[in-house]
């Protein structure tokens, strides 16, 4: 259980285009849901939380207009990377939590994002 | 700030070798930490944790011991096998802000036959 979608897995755009990330939920309801950007061998850095039918959460530098996040179902968030340019190119994972003990995030296996 | 630091990889073992990786880090307050594996083509899975100081995680034959005095969460097994290889990382959460996992960058483990 507890398995957590991304698609597409690999995306090429050109420069100046709109690339929009999907992150599913399968076989739970997601309470709260997570957005990082990990470069290479760096570590994977939190971008925004967003809650079910609310605004998502910021971290601090990331540009809300620049990166879109929209959380219309509990199985269901989307990053939409806005007038994409090559210094955008990364991998982008979600993750989600449900009710379980701790918080515990459940983990997608991520989208490469290449901007030429 | 708060932070976790891993040894850089690839850390490459034969088959029933013994692994280390190490992980120490930097938190106010009382941390959880963790350890988290990531299979090729596949998310990150939580691979074991512990919540308070002298706890020790355990899973699939890997441990880790939280260690207050060296700061220190180092993961250990005492015989890989060539399905343990994958990518871990070790990250934290602060006790007053149970969201945001803090990650380390990383350890790419490949075992060998």
């Amino acid at each position: 259980g507890a398995v957590v979608s991304q698609h597409p897995s690999w995306v090429i755009c050109k420069s100046g285009t709109s690339v929009k990330i999907e992150c599913r939920s399968l076989d739970f309801q997601a309470t709260t849901m997570f957005w990082y950007r990990q470069f290479p061998k760096q570590s994977l850095m939190l971008m925004a939380t967003s809650n079910e039918g609310s605004k998502a959460t910021y971290e601090q530098g990331v540009e809300k207009d620049k990166f879109l996040i929209n959380h219309a179902s509990l199985t269901l968030s989307t990053l939409t990377v806005t007038s994409a340019h090559p210094e955008d190119s990364s991998f982008y994972i979600c993750s989600a939590t449900g009710t379980s003990e701790f918080n515990e995030q459940f983990f997608g296996p991520g989208t490469r994002l290449t901007v030429l | 700030g708060n932070s976790v630091t891993q040894m850089e990889g690839p850390v490459t073992l034969s088959e029933e070798a013994f692994l280390t990786i190490n992980c120490t880090y930097t938190a106010t307050g009382y941390p959880s930490l963790f350890w988290y594996v990531q299979y090729p083509g596949e998310g990150l899975q939580l691979l074991l944790k512990a919540t308070k100081a002298d706890d020790k995680g355990s899973n699939k034959g890997f441990e880790a011991t939280y260690r207050k005095e060296t700061t220190s969460f180092h993961l250990e097994k005492g015989s890989v096998q060539v399905s343990d290889s994958a990518v871990y990382f070790c990250a934290l959460i602060l006790s007053y802000n149970t969201d945001k996992l803090i990650f380390g960058t990383g350890t790419r483990l490949q075992v060998f036959p």
